[in-house]
């Protein structure tokens, strides 16, 4: 399964809204995963199924969409929130990620 | 908690045999769940090379399956990835972590959960 996220990169200030958009080569149905990955660390787990919060991550952010287009949404940027993000689908093997959003402060 | 701690040599010589352990406390291997690695080449994203249940069951990266061998520990709760016949295209920070269902009843209700820090293996001679 091909999965093409955008945009690449993404240039946003402190309080900003962003939307980062993740299409799939095929219907996953809701089997979609979003991660925060920041230099040096583990990838961090945020949405799962699409729409599910992870457990102890911030309700900013959110998830949503099924069949082939996705969304990860921040609703208002925090400092600690500029990293790359990943779309991971869950559906078939071998388990793939798009290429990447990558967060950066304006 | 859960805690995974990847291990092993930083170099490794052009043809030679890439050799990484992922140490795991907090959680038995011997459970449900899934055991993966992943690695990341430089300016690349996220790259899936292979899974092992703790019986031995493998699924590798098609893209890789020709190189790649994975092995379960269950007296030291720890898995492992061998990569082969490696080329500088490998250099990469390679990361393991757990696969874990979260609807037992549906095989597609999986996302990887916990994560190891990392560890760069640089390919060179």
């Amino acid at each position: 399964i091909q999965m093409t996220q955008s945009p690449s990169s993404l240039s946003a200030s402190l309080g900003d809204r962003v939307t980062i958009s993740c299409r799939t080569s095929q219907n996953i149905n809701n089997y979609l995963n979003w991660y925060q990955h920041k230099p040096g660390k583990a990838p961090k787990l945020l949405i799962y199924a699409a729409s599910n919060l992870q457990r102890g991550v911030p309700s900013r952010f959110s998830g949503s969409g099924s069949g082939t287009h996705f969304t990860l949404t921040i609703s208002s940027l925090q400092p600690e929130d500029f990293a790359t993000f990943y779309c991971q689908q869950s559906y078939l093997t071998p388990r793939t990620f798009g290429q990447g959003t990558k967060l950066e402060i304006k | 908690q859960v805690q995974l701690q990847e291990s092993g040599p930083g170099l490794v010589r052009p043809s030679g045999t890439l050799s990484l352990t992922c140490d795991v406390s907090g959680a038995s291997i011997s459970g449900s769940d899934w055991w993966s690695w992943f690695r990341q080449s430089p300016g690349q994203g996220l790259e899936w090379i292979g899974e092992i249940y703790h019986s031995g069951i493998t699924n590798y990266n098609p893209s890789l399956k020709s190189r790649v061998t994975m092995s379960v520990d269950k007296s030291k709760n720890q898995f492992s990835l061998r990569l082969s016949s490696v080329t500088a295209a490998d250099t990469a920070i390679y990361y393991c972590a757990r696969r874990y269902y979260y609807d037992g009843s549906d095989p597609y209700s999986h996302y990887f959960d916990y994560w190891g820090q990392g560890t760069l293996v640089t390919v060179s001679s």
